[in-house]
């Protein structure tokens, strides 16, 4: 099974702040990553997929980049909706595995 | 609109069943690959199981596999999940979601909570 190890699994950060959310996997996973947004209570909403394609509807703030292993989300002028919690998944392969998230809290 | 809406979580007993639906609408349900996810209370998101278009395809987590059954009715617009023999580290929200033919998640039906407890 492909790993993906998520760093931080914690951050506090401030409206307006700039952010940047890693994705490390195991082996090559040929840019089939995808970041969602969970927040307490809700399904998962989907933002970045293959690895740096922003899904209709999800504004330019987010954005992601990398390839092979490691991948990155960034989240620019963070408002309080932004603050969630943030997965990565790879499905270059099953099974599908996630990060172990990222919450983001206001400081 | 696409939906996605599970039904059929519930309390059960440790080795009991239950059968989860997961009604689409809004889009041509049979040209889509479906998968369940879960996500323990406080937990991360798992995958537990894909079916392809017509059913004839299915994987599973080994977590699940032996216990759970994927399957869909393409002229209900209906995918399912049944379960046998669950166990306590089952309990979890359901979630059903629809992929691209790429194989990521572009819709996610809102969950539905299994409770395995004596």
């Amino acid at each position: 099974d492909i790993q993906m190890t998520q760093s931080p699994s914690s951050l506090s950060a401030s409206v307006g702040d700039r952010v940047t959310i890693t994705c490390r996997a195991s082996q090559g996973i040929n840019n089939y990553l995808v970041w969602f947004q969970q927040k307490p209570g809700k399904a998962p909403k989907s933002l970045i997929y293959a690895a740096s394609s922003l899904q209709t509807g999800v504004p330019s703030k987010f954005s992601g980049s990398g390839s092979g292993t490691d991948f990155t989300l960034t989240i620019s002028s963070l408002q309080p909706e932004d603050f969630a919690t943030y997965y990565c998944q790879q499905y270059n392969s099953y099974p599908y595995t996630f990060g172990q998230g990222t919450k983001l809290e206001i400081k | 609109e696409v939906q996605l809406v599970e039904s059929g979580g519930g309390l059960v007993q440790p080795g009991g069943s239950l059968r989860l639906s997961c009604a689409a609408s809004g889009f041509t349900f049979s040209d889509y690959w479906m998968h369940w996810v879960r996500q323990a209370p406080g937990k991360g998101l798992v995958w537990v199981s894909r079916i392809n278009s017509d059913g004839s395809s299915t994987s599973y987590a080994d977590s699940v596999k032996g216990r759970f059954t994927i399957s869909r009715d393409n002229a209900k617009n209906t995918l399912y999940l049944q379960m046998n023999s669950l166990r306590a580290d089952d309990t979890a929200v359901y979630y059903c979601a629809r992929a691209y033919s790429s194989g990521w998640y572009g819709y996610w039906g809102q969950g539905t909570l299994v409770t395995v407890s004596s």
